[in-house]
């Protein structure tokens, strides 16, 4: 059965101190992974696509990278509007799962 | 460019009632897709529509249906709500249909609460 899982479920850091999220999965026929920023009471905010293994982008503070079985979402000197929960989702042929995200908070 | 919009952001029903929500997608985007989240369950996929026909469906009783007209509009209809209908219903828009190379795009939600 298609499968996502991320980890931790929540994290506090203290502003510049960097980490990382987890996403890792099983899915038959990937057709590509995503990630997204929740904030509350908001629609989730597309941030990056990963289509294969080895394959990184960025964007600000935020990398996302893609092995065959995870992807890391690293998060440089984060700073407290970088709170929010992140979620990850993979593409099947014919729908997106999507994990159960990591609440992150960032604290000044 | 505007956004997907959904309508309306808030609402509260019934047990026994029946309701519909309604998502624009982003101009151009044909697929429309709707989940529901919830805080134990996350993002659960309800369906897919592109071109006016459901594509798939999630794992969801035939109380939950949806339809698309042709100009990309969608609407999603629960009948006999339900306490556990209670979520943050989301629909998310792409250009084609399928999930390769296609990022969705998502609005900020319903908030449906079964009293």
């Amino acid at each position: 059965e298609d499968q996502v899982t991320q980890s931790p479920e929540a994290l506090r850091l203290q502003e510049g101190e960097s980490s990382s999220l987890n996403c890792s999965y099983t899915v038959s026929g990937l057709r590509g992974l995503f990630w997204y920023r929740q904030d509350p009471g908001k629609g989730p905010e597309f941030l990056f696509t990963l289509y294969s293994a080895g394959e990184e982008k960025e964007k600000e503070r935020l990398k996302a990278t893609l092995t065959k079985k995870e992807s890391f979402l690293h998060i440089t000197a984060p700073k407290p509007e970088d709170s929010a929960t992140y979620l990850c989702a993979v593409g099947d042929t014919y729908k997106y799962i999507f994990g159960t995200g990591t609440r992150l908070k960032v604290l000044a | 460019k505007a956004g997907v919009t959904q309508t309306p952001r808030y609402l509260i029903k019934t047990r026994g009632q029946q309701v519909t929500l309604s998502c624009s997608p982003i101009s151009g985007h044909r697929s429309v897709s709707w989940y529901q989240q919830t805080p134990g369950q996350g993002l659960q996929f309800l369906f897919e529509y592109f071109s006016e026909t459901q594509r798939n469906k999630g794992n969801f009783p035939g109380r939950f249906s949806g339809r698309q007209f042709s100009n990309s509009r969608s609407e999603m209809n629960v009948s006999t709500l339900e306490l556990g209908d209670s979520a943050l219903y989301l629909c998310a828009s792409s250009l084609a249909k399928g999930p390769f190379g296609n990022e969705q795009f998502f609005g900020p939600g319903t908030r449906l609460t079964v009293l």
